[in-house]
């Protein structure tokens, strides 16, 4: 596509529930990174992938946390048992590759847990 | 894990330049210098990035000091549109040659009519 596209724009669950988070890089760029951003902070890194490759998993918050990339392409980020503080707005970007760091974001996905 | 330091707000009248000043005094000789911004309910947009040398695009000019430990972001004829969050970042490695973007608080740009 011509951006980085994820899905939903928005979310609400209830506290205790799943959640999967999507995001469609561009076409071609082979790492894609994950990023949080609670109300009115920065972004905080969660996760990045150089291919399917995910070397980096350090900064994923806890383990209800995971992600995984298919195909060098769509990655899913997936938090299981919500929690209030998991609210936040989580954003995608992508770069042709993890060496350059020109990442372009999408518009991200508001969760929101009730 | 943030390498620089950038003043938390500013204002600037329409239709001036907007110099925004980053300082990065741990920079490494290889480490580039990246500008990104962040309008209100919007991903981050890249701006600009330098090594050394100033650089210069359709958005805006990167100044970079002889010495790297700081640099200026020029946005040339500021609009109301230009309004955002502008991040300076030096790019933080993960693993042999691959990078994360480390985001810090930036630089809350204001820009009035």
């Amino acid at each position: 596509g011509a951006g980085v596209s994820q899905s939903p724009s928005n979310k609400v669950t209830e506290k205790g529930k799943d959640v999967e988070l999507r995001c469609d890089p561009i076409s071609g760029h082979t790492a894609l990174y994950w990023y949080r951003q609670s109300l009115g902070q920065g972004l905080e890194f969660l996760i990045y992938f150089q291919g399917n490759s995910a070397p980096d998993k350090s900064g994923l918050p806890s383990d209800r946390f995971s992600a995984e990339r298919t195909g060098g392409s769509v990655s899913t980020l997936t938090i299981q048992r919500t929690q209030q503080e998991d609210s936040a707005v989580y954003l995608c970007a992508s770069s042709v590759t993890a060496k350059n760091t020109e990442a372009f974001f999408g518009q991200g996905t508001r969760l929101t847990v009730v | 894990d943030a390498k620089t330091t950038q003043p938390p707000s500013m204002d600037c009248a329409e239709g001036r330049a907007a110099n925004l000043p980053c300082n990065h005094s741990t920079i490494s000789g290889n480490e580039y210098v990246y500008w990104y911004r962040q309008i209100h309910s919007q991903g981050p947009q890249y701006i600009i990035h330098g090594l050394k040398n100033n650089e210069t695009n359709e958005m805006a000019s990167l100044i970079i000091t002889e010495d790297r430990k700081s640099s200026t972001l020029i946005l040339p004829h500021a609009t109301l549109r230009d309004t955002a969050v502008y991040y300076c970042i030096v790019r933080v490695p993960v693993r042999s040659n691959d990078y994360k973007l480390s985001f810090g608080a930036g630089t809350t740009v204001t820009v009035r009519a």
